[in-house]
């Protein structure tokens, strides 16, 4: 089996502040996927990434940038975080570039925003 | 478009009772279909996928889910709840074109004692 960590567990920021998250899969798959998730709600794909040095915009990926250096790790950048923005961002992987594959998530960083 | 709907946001059942969770979806090519449990403080999991075949999926601890195309859904059914049943359970959808899921809102499941 394989394990995806996700740094750090809990994040508090500043407004305007700019706020990096790291995930790290040792499942050696292909693609990653990064979502929020607002209190309550479902998940919205904020970026994915099929390959090393690929990215894909998903629906929520405005205020947002993303990295994929290296294929076992997937950062997601807040490039300017909003007062009061409270939720958790779920970092994903799956193996093969296909929307059939299951997903295997990590345990979340819940951002804070002061 | 790909679009998946939960209707009920939470559903209360009582230890023991039977459950029924319901998903809708919309997509005209073929249809890949899963439900994922969300423990509190926990990423999700997968409980069961549907691809091909017969239409009644098992999954884990005892849930299992029927696809229907002519209804587009693929509700998740267990017979008897347990109160670690209490949980966000997630039904998601793919198609045949593309590398990503879509999820619905989530349903949150209550299991009364």
């Amino acid at each position: 089996g394989g394990i995806i960590t996700q740094t750090p567990k809990f994040l508090i920021g500043q407004e305007g502040q700019k706020l990096t998250l790291k995930c790290q899969q040792n499942f050696n798959h292909d693609t990653m996927y990064w979502y929020r998730q607002d209190s309550g709600k479902g998940l919205r794909l904020i970026y994915y990434s099929i390959t090393e040095n690929d990215l894909q915009k998903g629906d929520l990926s405005e205020g947002y940038d993303a990295s994929r250096e290296k294929k076992s790790s997937f950062s997601l950048t807040v490039t300017s975080a909003q007062k009061n923005e409270m939720a958790v961002f779920l970092c994903a992987s799956s193996m093969g570039q296909g929307g059939y594959a299951e997903q295997f998530f990590g345990p979340g960083t819940r951002l804070t925003v002061l | 478009a790909q679009s998946v709907t939960q209707p009920d946001a939470r559903v209360t059942v009582s230890e023991g009772a039977s459950l029924q969770l319901r998903c809708k979806y919309s997509y005209s090519g073929t249809p890949y279909l899963f439900w994922y449990v969300q423990y509190p403080r926990q990423g999700l999991q997968l409980l069961l996928k549907y691809y091909s075949g017969d239409p009644v999926v098992q999954g884990v601890n005892g849930f299992e889910a029927e696809f229907s195309k002519s209804n587009s859904s693929f509700h998740l059914r267990k017979a008897s709840v347990h109160w670690s049943d209490s949980a966000v359970y997630f039904c998601a959808l793919s198609g045949d074109n593309n590398n990503r899921i879509f999820f619905g809102d989530g349903t949150q499941l209550v299991v009364k004692p």
